[in-house]
């Protein structure tokens, strides 16, 4: 089974919306750490956030963990069609990823 | 961000020969990598956990003497998929962790085609 499980599957915004999405995970944790990816191609490494830190930002991007809940967020702001991608999260400790939201931002 | 490199980017083969992918770690050094097959619209799937100078730690359902991993370095994994069929096209990832938070990094990805 998989650690991080990704929610919602499929997210669809308007370009200028926000888009959140959801990452819950079994186990204890020393870090969580998002990815995106674009059709056909490798993962690309978003942001990590550890386990002692609840909210991190980069750029558009703000992540929160809540450990006592198993749970963190992904908030992409002003979303561009670029963002368009499927998102995925990992925690340390298992490699293993969900099914990952797969995000659509139309123009 | 540490940098992470696969070779090929892509080879189609015919069913029956053997493909080497190389998964290399190019400016630091990494003691764990992880290979992933990822079929088309689906998520990625853990494989096996190469660690340097060790055997392989492969999933359950993963043949290890069809898909053979070899980590002699601590830059260097290899995954050997053996007598291709057309059932093992499929996009493969490897990665690499660093640092004490193991932080993991993605190579490209390598696309295998078996005709």
């Amino acid at each position: 089974s998989q650690q991080g499980e990704e929610d919602p599957q499929a997210l669809s915004i308007q370009e200028g919306e926000n888009a959140t999405m959801n990452c819950s995970y079994k186990t204890s944790i020393n870090n969580l750490q998002w990815y995106r990816q674009n059709s056909g191609r490798g993962l690309v490494h978003l942001i990590l956030i550890r386990s002692n830190e609840r909210e991190k930002h980069s750029g558009r991007l703000r992540v929160t963990l809540d450990t006592s809940k198993k749970s963190s967020s992904l908030l992409i702001t002003a979303s561009r069609a670029a963002d368009t991608a499927s998102y995925f999260c990992a925690t340390d400790g298992d490699m293993r990823f969900g099914a990952g939201t797969r995000l659509t931002v139309k123009p | 961000g540490a940098v992470v490199s696969q070779h090929p980017s892509w080879v189609i083969c015919k069913s029956g020969t053997s493909v080497k992918i190389e998964c290399r770690s190019l400016d630091f050094q990494a003691t764990t990598m992880f290979w992933y097959r990822q079929f088309p619209k689906q998520s990625l799937m853990l494989m096996a956990t190469s660690n340097e100078g060790s055997k392989a730690t492969y999933e359950q359902g993963v043949e290890k003497d069809k898909f053979l991993i070899n980590h002699a370095s601590l830059t260097l994994s290899t995954l050997t998929v053996t007598s291709a069929h057309p059932e093992d096209s499929s996009f493969y990832i490897c990665s690499a962790t660093v640092g004490s938070y193991n932080e993991q990094f993605f190579g490209p990805g390598t696309r295998l085609t078996v005709l």
